[in-house]
């Protein structure tokens, strides 16, 4: 079965810190997809980044980066120069194919980030 | 283009009452997906469609139904609501690039309460 940790319930920072969010993820799966999703105190989803498990190449876009190790089953994602409206609770999910059953997208608990000014 | 829209945005029910949960997307997109979201335990996916006229289960489908008449609409529906199945709701779609690998797009969400 597939299943993604993200160890860090909550964090805090103060504005212009760097922080690194951790996602550790598990499948059996040669194939398959990291995401990062961002929700907001307004609720909604909101997509930052896709990885396949063939492309282990770092991407950065602006303030935001991602660490992908197969090595070690990761996919960090690090906000630098944080900013307030950072805050926000952020989800790492793995799709991946579960056994009998067509792909399915599996989230973790999810890290919620407090920037304060 | 409104993209995925959930009704009702929010609802109250006694135990035991039904309901239905429309989603509605206009992207043409083949998949359809419905999560509840639970403080501290993420999204965990409840049913899905891969088109038209198909469902499948997720992780919790226990307690829901879903059909998929129409390719752009995905129903959920509670047939005995239990307090247990008090949560946000988000409804996604994706377009399959390469095999279903593409991003969701989700629903604003629904707040059900099951009282």
């Amino acid at each position: 079965a597939q299943k993604v940790t993200q160890a860090q319930t909550e964090i805090s920072v103060v504005e212009k810190e760097d922080v690194t969010l951790d996602c550790v993820y598990e499948t059996r799966d040669t194939t398959y997809y990291l995401f990062w999703y961002k929700q907001p105190p307004s609720g909604e989803l909101v997509f930052l980044i896709r990885r396949n498990s063939f492309d282990e190449q770092n991407e950065i876009s602006g303030r935001y980066s991602w660490n992908f190790q197969k090595s070690t089953s990761s996919f960090n994602f690090t906000i630098t120069a944080s900013q307030v409206v950072d805050s926000a609770v952020y989800f790492c999910a793995l799709h991946a194919y579960q056994s009998g059953s067509a792909r399915q997208l599996t989230f973790g608990s999810g890290t919620q980030l407090t920037v304060l000014p | 283009n409104a993209g995925v829209t959930q009704t009702p945005k929010f609802r109250v029910l006694k135990t035991g009452q039904s309901m239905t949960l429309l989603c509605a997307q206009d992207m043409n997109h083949e998949y359809m997906y419905w999560y509840r979201q639970d403080p501290g335990m993420g999204l965990r996916l409840i049913h899905y469609s891969v088109g038209e006229g198909t469902t499948a289960k997720g992780e919790v489908p226990d307690g829901y139904n879903v059909s998929r008449l129409k390719k752009q609409n995905f129903l959920l529906g509670l047939e005995s609501a239990a307090p247990s199945q008090t949560s946000v709701y988000f409804c996604a779609s994706s377009f399959p690039r390469g095999g279903g690998t593409g991003e969701l797009f989700f629903g604003e969400g629904s707040r059900l309460t099951v009282l």
